[in-house]
């Protein structure tokens, strides 16, 4: 079975701890992607990697971490830095070939902060 | 600031009618437009998606309309279904490979 696997699915964390949430892809994918959704707004990027050992810090990236040690997972870290991290985590993958590139999203996590 | 701008932000359509969401870009580097239908709890799927090459691409009930010239792009959902019912999401991106998202529209079918 080809595609994005996140887990846990739902998530809760108590305030001042961090929390790691994983992503990981079996479709050959060099890209990989983090993604935050709150309600009534689009999906904004936290982080972005194009190659092994290397990423990118996209339009939110203050309070998270990422490593990339393996073409296939991504991990993201919620650090105690982050202010308010409740929401929708979705992690994306993509080919970078011809204009653009399609991304494929994972099911999603559901951080909730107790 | 949000580089891509949706609109409506919700719509109401009745069984069999057609929905119509409007996107537009500023930046004239984009050169890849998708459309994801998202259900709750669910993660985006890739639904359509255009190159500016082109003005139209059908596929099924589902179009992409785009005018290059006025930076806008939209999706035509025709005869549509209760199935429908969702959150659309129109994106653009370039050859750096990051997506930019529109905030999104919830389509509500009526039976």
């Amino acid at each position: 079975d080809g595609g994005i696997t996140q887990s846990p699915k739902y998530l809760f964390r108590k305030e001042g701890q961090n929390v790691t949430l994983s992503c990981e892809q079996n479709l050959n994918h060099d890209a990989m992607y983090w993604y935050r959704q709150d309600p009534g707004q689009g999906l904004r990027l936290i982080y972005y990697s194009q190659i092994v050992n290397d990423f990118q810090k996209g339009d939110i990236a203050e309070g998270y971490s990422v490593s990339r040690e393996k073409k296939e997972s991504f991990p993201l870290t919620v650090t105690s830095a982050q202010k308010n991290p409740t929401a929708f985590y979705l992690c994306a993958s993509g080919r970078l070939v011809g204009p653009g590139g399609e991304q494929f999203f994972g099911p999603g996590t559901r951080l909730t902060v107790l | 600031q949000q580089q891509v701008k949706q609109s409506p932000q919700s719509l109401i359509v009745q069984k069999g009618g057609i929905s119509i969401i409007n996107c537009a870009y500023e930046n004239t580097a984009f050169d890849y437009f998708p459309w994801y239908q998202q259900f709750p709890g669910k993660g985006p799927a890739l639904l359509i998606a255009i190159r500016p090459d082109v003005s139209e691409k059908k596929e099924g009930r589902f179009t992409i309309s785009f005018n290059k010239s006025a930076k806008q792009f939209s999706l035509h959902i025709m005869d549509s279904q209760p199935g429908d019912s969702a959150t659309y999401f129109c994106a653009a991106s370039g050859d750096d490979y990051k997506l930019s998202f529109g905030a999104g529209t919830t389509v509500t079918v009526r039976a």
